[in-house]
């Protein structure tokens, strides 16, 4: 139980296209989905957490415009990284966590998205 | 914003040796995890010890918090080449609404047949 997948697990795409990351969970409804982002070698730093139904609150230094989330459903949440740029090349990682069973402080980790911009 | 500190950075042992990685923070917390992370792959949640627990075991690890000292200490026993990862420990602030994880900087551990 509380298997969350991301899509694609790799994305290359060229500077100034947006790509869109998907998150979700596949045996339980998220409440929460957080995004995190981690450079080579170095620690998850988070991005966003999303509520289903409501704006994502961002983390200090994480441009909303540039990262847009949506949580639209119980089991679906998105990344969009729009107009990419070579700086955005990184590993993104999403996690949820839901009601039901399990400790309510864990959450759940995809298995991360390499984002590649050329 | 990081907030936990972990060493060593890197560990490399013998299998069947024992691995300890230590994590230190700064603000009181509700609980603390410790992830494993294999290279370029997602987050596994090993354990959870709470605020007023002082020591968990789950397999052949062992994980120990000091509130009063702000440090955590993760045991791996009887070490195995499987082992070999990245080890992040994370807090939740004792005001979290969210449960908002904030991570370390992580222990890369290699693990020699």
């Amino acid at each position: 139980g509380a298997v969350v997948s991301q899509h694609p697990s790799r994305v290359i795409c060229k500077s100034g296209t947006s790509v869109k990351i998907e998150c979700r969970s596949l045996d339980f409804q998220a409440t929460t989905m957080f995004w995190y982002r981690q450079f080579p070698k170095q620690s998850l730093m988070l991005m966003a957490t999303s509520n289903e139904g409501s704006k994502a609150t961002y983390e200090q230094g994480v441009e909303k415009d540039k990262f847009l989330i949506n949580h639209a459903s119980l089991t679906l949440s998105t990344l969009t990284v729009t107009s990419a740029h070579p700086e955005d090349s990184s590993f993104y990682i999403c996690s949820a966590k839901g009601g039901g069973a399990g400790d309510p402080h864990e959450q759940y980790f995809g298995p991360g998205t390499r984002l590649t911009v050329t | 914003s990081q907030q936990g500190e972990e060493d060593p950075q890197a560990l490399s042992i013998q299998e069947g040796e024992n691995a300890t990685m230590n994590c230190s923070y700064k603000t009181s917390i509700n609980n603390l995890q410790w992830y494993r992370q294999n290279s370029g792959r997602g987050l596994v949640h090993l354990i959870l010890i709470r605020s007023n627990e002082r020591e968990k075991h789950s397999g052949r690890l062992r994980v120990t918090l000091d509130t009063s000292k702000k440090s955590s200490s993760l045991l791996i026993t009887a070490s195995r080449a499987a082992d070999t990862a990245s080890y992040f420990c994370a807090t939740v602030g004792e005001n979290s609404g969210y449960s908002t994880l904030t991570f370390g900087k992580g222990t890369m551990l290699l693990v020699s047949p």
